[in-house]
């Protein structure tokens, strides 16, 4: 069975600060797993994703996210936070016939000027 | 095209009316899918097409129904709601096709649902 523990429900940095956003999932096979944002009355946005094919994932708006394996993370990080990062965000894992998502619970990122 | 469009916005609606929601895609995506989602919450799975077959119904009340006329397009009607299920209706779309992407899912940007 597929699950996604985010451990945080609520992030609060300074603007030009690192974010780190925590992710540890419980899966019977190899995941695929995806970070999204969602702003304020919108849909999700795709981060980035872990695709097997490299462990440090480079995403959009300059996120990243490191698949360690052996401690069953995908903590997302940004070098310097910015006010427009201000958001929800969703750590997920796919099903191994890629049909269905698990959601994490969510962590709200708050960036104070 | 690489985006998801779901029309309306924003739709207000007593518990005696029916209406529809709609989602578009142009990206040749193979599976399309129905989510809620409520304030502070993640999204929940509702339904999920592919090759516009149902093939997930996550036991949603018969009040809501979806349809899917054509690979592009999904439909949800709606009939006889509870003001419970005032909440953000979610669209998304996959490839569901072979490559490392195939199970990524797009997000369209919702309808905002009220029911009085």
């Amino acid at each position: 069975a597929q699950s996604v523990t985010q451990l945080d429900s609520h992030v609060s940095v300074s603007e030009g600060t690192p974010v780190l956003l925590r992710c540890n999932y419980s899966s019977s096979y190899s995941p695929s797993l995806f970070w999204y944002v969602q702003h304020p009355n919108k849909g999700l946005q795709l981060l980035l994703k872990y695709t097997s094919a490299a462990t440090l994932v480079k995403g959009i708006n300059g996120f990243e996210a490191e698949f360690k394996k052996s401690e069953t993370s995908f903590h997302l990080t940004k070098p310097s936070a910015h006010m427009s990062d201000a958001a929800e965000y969703f750590c997920v894992v796919s099903d191994s016939a890629g049909n269905q998502f698990y959601f994490g619970t969510g962590t709200s990122l708050t960036v104070i000027p | 095209d690489t985006e998801v469009t779901q029309t309306p916005k924003h739709l207000v609606m007593g518990m005696t009316n029916k209406k529809s929601l709609k989602c578009e895609q142009h990206m040749g995506h193979r599976a399309m899918y129905w989510y809620k989602q409520k304030a502070k919450k993640p999204p929940e799975l509702m339904f999920v097409y592919s090759y516009e077959k149902l093939s997930i119904n996550e036991s949603v009340p018969s009040r809501f129904s979806p349809e899917c006329p054509n690979s592009s397009l999904l439909n949800l009607h709606l009939h006889a709601l509870q003001p419970e299920d005032s909440a953000l209706y979610l669209c998304a779309s996959s490839p569901f096709a072979s490559g490392s992407m195939a199970d990524t899912q797009y997000f369209g940007p919702g309808t905002r649902l009220t029911v009085l």
